[in-house]
């Protein structure tokens, strides 16, 4: 069955550096999402990305989708404590499926 | 605007009883969709359903679970004769219909003694 595969696991930085994290699919994605969840909650929808090398961002996240729409990468810039939590993409076709996401914990 | 509504939050039942986990989607979401997370792990998607309809169940165990999203009500995931490997987090999520984004409960955090 189609997998979404995300690298690294686990990502612990200071605050203040960047952050990214990458998804790659053994099939082609029809639309990749973006969510998050922090610890002891529930995902939160960040973003959709449709287009092939489509770009997008949100403050300080930068999404991309890539050429050949089988992987794409969330990048952030400075990072905050209030980023820390779980990243995941997710290859949203009529279901969802989300890859093993990246844990991003923060040093103050 | 309410939210997607999970209850309970936490359920606890010993081994080999049966637990009943409810889902009411956001107004006007036709779209329910069921996931597994164990801790420490990702979200593995269990089922998808439309009211009075299963669209896909490619990711429920074959036994012991199933799944309804009557046309009145809450969706249910039913999980009979339950283990102590059933214990998780379950989470729904609802959304319109087409490749939209998906709006998550809170979560039902099942243990089973």
């Amino acid at each position: 069955g189609q997998q979404v595969m995300q690298i690294p696991q686990y990502q612990h930085v200071q605050e203040g550096e960047d952050f990214t994290t990458y998804c790659n699919s053994s099939t082609t994605l029809s639309n990749i999402q973006w969510y998050k969840q922090r610890p002891g909650g529930h995902p939160v929808f960040l973003i959709q990305l449709v287009k092939s090398g489509e770009v997008k961002k949100q403050k300080r996240l930068t999404f991309q989708f890539g050429e050949a729409k089988k992987n794409s990468s969330l990048h952030i810039t400075a990072t905050q404590t209030t980023d820390v939590g779980t990243y995941f993409c997710a290859d949203r076709a009529s279901k969802i499926i989300f890859g093993s996401g990246t844990r991003l914990s923060i040093r103050p | 605007n309410a939210g997607v509504m999970q209850n309970p939050r936490h359920l606890v039942r010993r081994r080999g009883q049966e637990a009943r986990l409810r889902c009411s989607p956001m107004k006007g979401h036709s779209h329910v969709y069921w996931y597994r997370q164990l801790p420490e792990e990702g979200l593995k998607f269990m089922v998808y359903l439309q009211k009075e309809n299963i669209i896909d169940e490619s990711g429920m165990p074959k036994e012991r679970f199933s799944a309804e999203f009557p046309k009145e009500g809450p969706s249910i995931l039913r999980i009979q004769q339950v283990v102590r490997g059933d214990s998780a987090a379950y989470f729904c999520a609802s959304s319109h219909p087409g490749n939209t984004e998906a709006f998550f409960g809170q979560g039902t955090r099942l243990t089973v003694v």
